[in-house]
């Protein structure tokens, strides 16, 4: 257990609203990893972190925002969301000994954009 | 850039009997590789890992792993499967440079039958 959050775990919107999903670590992980799961797809990295306010693209990060104003959180922002982005959203920490590069998941949330 | 095979997207196995999950991976310098356990619902459990040293390396709930630098492979095996084995199952490789997430494969769903 790496003390990771994620909050909602569920939840239902509407195409076209704004979306966060909130990611929280209590043990000063300096990465932090926002991924997508989906059938067939496997998990799909979409924006990172390597510290606050240091954050890089992945694979599918159209339609995608983060923000990290502090160590603790990294939060996942749909702009406007589509129904595409129904998916379950994983966040991960990788722990900050550099020659392991071991990655810990949180629990997930899964939303449904109707 | 690395990348990740899993040839088999879905492989059912009788309780009691031996498992081997493939994974293949491409990466040009030596990896780091996992293997990680999804379980219906749940988010990724980090079942072992490679970094150096002895190709062979043990994990959690009886599974362990064999590196193949020649064959670029890092396959998944248990002597004998449970029901409870059922899941899903991610290989990943990383590498040294920090700021480089992992990369997943597609997964390979496990069902176990009496």
């Amino acid at each position: 257990d790496a003390g990771i959050t994620q909050s909602p775990r569920h939840k239902v919107t509407e195409t076209g609203t704004p979306v966060t999903l909130r990611c929280h670590q209590t043990e000063n992980h300096r990465y932090m990893y926002w991924y997508r799961q989906d059938p067939g797809h496997g998990l799909r990295l979409i924006h990172y972190s390597y510290g606050v306010k240091d954050t890089d693209k992945g694979e599918v990060s159209d339609g995608y925002s983060v923000s990290r104003s502090k160590t603790e959180d990294f939060l996942l922002t749909l702009e406007s969301a589509t129904s595409s982005q129904t998916s379950v959203y994983f966040c991960a920490i990788k722990q900050n000994d550099p020659s392991t590069d071991t990655q810990y998941f949180g629990p997930g949330t899964r939303l449904t954009v109707l | 850039a690395q990348s990740v095979t899993q040839p088999d997207i879905h492989i059912t196995v009788s309780e009691g009997a031996s498992l081997e999950l493939r994974c293949n991976y491409s990466y040009g310098a030596t990896p780091y590789l996992f293997w990680y356990v999804q379980s219906p619902g749940q988010g990724l459990q980090l079942l072992l890992k490679y970094f150096s040293g002895d190709t062979l390396v043990q994990g959690i709930k009886g599974f362990e792993a064999e590196f193949k630098r020649s064959q670029s492979s890092f396959n998944l095996r248990k002597p004998s499967v449970h029901w409870s084995d059922a899941a899903e199952y991610f290989c990943a490789v990383g590498a040294l440079r920090e700021n480089t997430p992992l990369v997943f494969g597609k997964g390979t769903r496990l069902s176990v039958i009496a």
